[in-house]
């Protein structure tokens, strides 16, 4: 499986703007590059994806780099309901069944 | 219903018992994937089934671990003779399509299993 790094933990303050990096320096063409987030008790809940272009959807927005080497994960107005831990992941072919989840980083929202 | 349902939510079993885990995942769903999370850490992939084709189970962890998805719709993951070890929390995802780069999976809210 591709790997990805995300760092452990990042703090930010309610209405603020989060950018959560993750590095894929081994990703092959045919990678997308996902997010998927997990409130408390709660299953992964599925945030955005994308191949090569940045994306925009009503939870997020995803920037991705022009060697897609690494993406970023930007929550552009944080609000307490968002603390959760953010996984981002890669999925490649069609034999690629695992969606490897990792660590994930654990994003705290303060009042 | 419009999401993925799992039940027990919560199960508490003794030492060498037997479970099932039930995972009702979205009407006309055609992939579904179980997973295990231990407390603290990530998902780790199971199985996946393909309609009513178990197509990969290298994630279970030992042969007492069993799941089936025999008309392609409900599927049950079963434990034989429980260890501590398996207390966990396991999540069931589904998906319209077959696999693809940009398959999107809905999880249900898990089965937490607690083993004494």
């Amino acid at each position: 499986d591709a790997k990805t790094t995300q760092p452990n933990s990042m703090e930010s303050n309610e209405e603020e703007p989060v950018h959560l990096p993750c590095n894929h320096s081994t990703i092959s063409g045919t990678d997308y590059i996902h997010w998927y987030r997990q409130l408390p008790s709660q299953g992964p809940e599925y945030v955005i994806h994308g191949l090569t272009s940045n994306v925009n959807n009503r939870m997020a927005s995803l920037a991705i780099a022009e060697d897609r080497k690494s993406s970023t994960l930007i929550l552009h107005r944080a609000t307490l309901r968002d603390a959760a831990v953010y996984y981002c992941i890669l999925r490649g072919t069609t034999n690629d069944y695992k969606l490897s989840f990792g660590a994930g980083t654990t994003v705290t929202v303060r009042a | 219903g419009a999401g993925v349902s799992q039940s027990p939510r919560y199960k508490v079993a003794k030492r060498g018992q037997d479970v099932a885990l039930r995972c009702d995942p979205i009407s006309g769903h055609v992939s579904l994937f179980w997973y295990q999370q231990a407390l603290g850490q990530g998902p780790e992939f199971l199985t996946y089934f393909q309609n009513e084709a178990q197509l990969d189970k290298s994630g279970l962890p030992s042969d007492r671990f069993f799941a089936e998805r025999p008309e392609g719709s409900v599927s049950t993951l079963k434990i034989q003779r429980t260890q501590q070890e398996d207390s966990a929390v396991y999540l069931c995802a589904s998906s319209l399509e077959e696999l693809s780069g940009a398959n999107v999976l809905t999880f249900g809210a898990g089965s937490r299993l607690t083993v004494l």
